[in-house]
């Protein structure tokens, strides 16, 4: 089974609606990081987070993290076309490397 | 945005051929990534360098896989000889500040 499961593996939403992707870890946290994938093009990083509990934001885009749970959600406001891609989870564990561990991925796709 | 400089970004060979990847972070980075990416297994790291060591190559899928980074704007990936199941996106990743890496474009090697 995988350290890093992504729900749903896949999403298809109307333009403008709201959406929201989960990373469920099978290990403990150390920082989780969501980039986002073109086809045919590199990960584009969005966001870290460390902390339990922390929350950040990016334009519509906003990443919590239930370091308990060892969960973290990415939730997408008012979706846009441009916001179809697929999205990674990566996870960083202890032991002080550098090594990241990534989600299966969720392809998200906008409908006008 | 680091930037990251991988070539070729297409290659396309015959099975037995030796395949070498390029990376060239924009500015040295003292720490870089090699990844693999498939449908079938997703993005898994294949080697990592620190100070331009290898500190682990544990991802490494075989033998017929070799990496180097001779300083700190430079790294390959070689594969020799190639086989078909080795036909994947290549990503090369540095690590900037707050341990966050970043990806370059990728190379899309196919074996024939």
């Amino acid at each position: 089974s995988q350290e890093l499961e992504q729900s749903p593996q896949s999403l298809i939403v109307q333009e403008g609606k709201n959406l929201t992707i989960n990373c469920t870890s099978s290990k403990t946290l150390y920082g989780l990081y969501w980039y986002k994938q073109k086809y045919g093009e590199g990960l584009i990083f969005l966001m870290m987070l460390q902390k339990g509990g922390e929350e950040k934001s990016h334009e519509k885009i906003t990443a919590k993290l239930d370091e308990k749970k060892q969960q973290s959600s990415l939730h997408i406001t008012a979706s846009q076309p441009s916001h179809a891609g697929i999205y990674l989870c990566g996870a960083r564990r202890g032991g002080g490397g550098n090594k990241l561990t990534f989600g299966t991925g969720t392809q998200l796709k906008v409908e006008l | 945005d680091a930037g990251v400089i991988q070539s070729p970004r297409h290659e396309v060979t015959e099975m037995g051929q030796e395949v070498t990847l390029r990376c060239k972070p924009i500015s040295g980075h003292n720490s870089l990534f090699w990844y693999r990416q498939t449908m079938m297994r997703g993005l898994e790291l294949l080697i990592y360098f620190n100070n331009n060591v290898p500190i682990d190559d544990s991802g490494m899928p075989e033998d017929r896989f070799s990496a180097k980074m001779p300083n700190a704007s430079f790294s390959t990936l070689k594969i020799q000889p190639s086989e078909p199941r080795d036909s994947a996106v290549y990503f090369c990743a540095v690590r900037g500040l707050t341990d966050t890496q970043y990806f370059g474009p990728g190379t899309r090697l196919t074996v024939l």
